[in-house]
C-alpha cells in the first residue's frame, strides 16, 4: 500500500465549478500535511499547509481528519489557470519528517 | 531572488555512461533534498543533505547513484554507469532548517537514457 494515495483523476470541469479532490495516508505518526501544485512539465510549488481546524485561502480549502488520516482540498470557482496536478503531501520517517508525496490528482478546467 | 538553478535542464546519454546533476540551492537555504519523478512512481526523495551532511540517503536507489554537497551552494548527483530506467525527471529542492517543511523545487532534469 502506498504511503499516499489519491484519485489520479483527470478531473474534467467547466469554469466556475467547484471540485474536491481528496487524498488518504497511512503513517499515523505524519505530523504535517500540505498540498503542492505542479504545472505539465514544470516543479511543485507549495500551495498550502493543511491544519486539523481546516483552513481557507481564497478560494482553496483545505481539511485534514486525523482519525480517518484523510486529507481533502476543495476549490471554489475554478479557473482556466487552476489546471494543473494536485499532489498530497505529508510528513513521514522517524527523525527526521521527510515529505512524502501522493502521485496526484491532476484537474483539467474548460471554458 | 533567485531561485533553485539546475543544470542542465536536458539531458540525453546512452547506457553505461556517466551522467552528473547539479544544483545551486537558494542562498541561505541549509537544507537540499535531490527527487526523482516518474510517471509510475511519482515524486520519491532520494538524498537529503543539511549543512552539507548526507542525513538521509535511504532513497538512493543503487550504489550507481551517488550525491555530493561540498558546499553551502553547490550539490551533485552522480549516476555512473546510467540505465534505461533511470530515465526521470530528477529534481533539485531546498529550504532553510526554520521552515524545512517548506521545499521549494528547481526547475528540474529530464533525463533520458537509451
Amino acid at each position: 500500500r502506498k504511503e499516499v494515495e489519491q484519485d489520479p483523476g483527470p478531473f474534467n470541469v467547466p469554469e466556475g465549478a467547484t471540485v474536491a479532490f481528496n487524498c488518504t495516508y497511512s503513517n499515523s505518526a505524519s505530523q504535517s500535511f500540505f498540498w503542492y501544485r505542479q504545472d505539465c512539465r514544470k516543479e511543485p510549488k507549495l500551495l498550502m499547509s493543511v491544519y486539523s481546524s481546516g483552513n481557507e485561502d481564497g478560494r482553496f480549502t483545505a481539511q485534514l481528519n486525523r482519525a480517518s488520516q484523510y486529507i481533502s482540498l476543495l476549490i471554489r470557482d475554478s479557473k482556466l489557470s487552476d489546471s494543473a496536478t494536485y499532489l498530497c503531501v505529508v510528513t513521514g520517517g522517524t527523525g527526521f519528517q521527510k515529505l512524502v508525496f501522493g502521485t496526484g490528482t491532476r484537474l483539467l478546467v474548460s471554458p | 531572488d533567485a531561485g533553485v538553478i539546475q543544470s542542465p535542464r536536458h539531458e540525453v546519454t546512452e547506457m553505461g555512461q556517466e551522467v552528473t546533476l547539479r544544483c545551486k540551492p537558494i542562498s541561505g537555504h541549509n537544507s537540499l533534498f535531490w527527487y526523482r519523478q516518474t510517471m509510475m512512481r511519482g515524486l520519491e526523495l532520494l538524498i537529503y543533505f543539511n549543512n552539507n551532511v548526507p542525513i538521509d540517503d535511504s532513497g538512493m536507489p543503487e550504489d550507481r547513484f551517488s550525491a555530493k554537497m561540498p558546499n553551502a551552494s553547490f550539490s551533485t548527483l552522480k549516476i555512473q554507469p546510467s540505465e534505461p530506467r533511470d530515465s526521470a525527471v530528477y529534481f533539485c529542492a531546498s529550504s532553510s532548517t526554520r521552515r524545512m517543511e517548506t521545499q521549494y523545487f528547481g526547475p528540474g532534469t529530464r533525463l533520458l537514457v537509451l
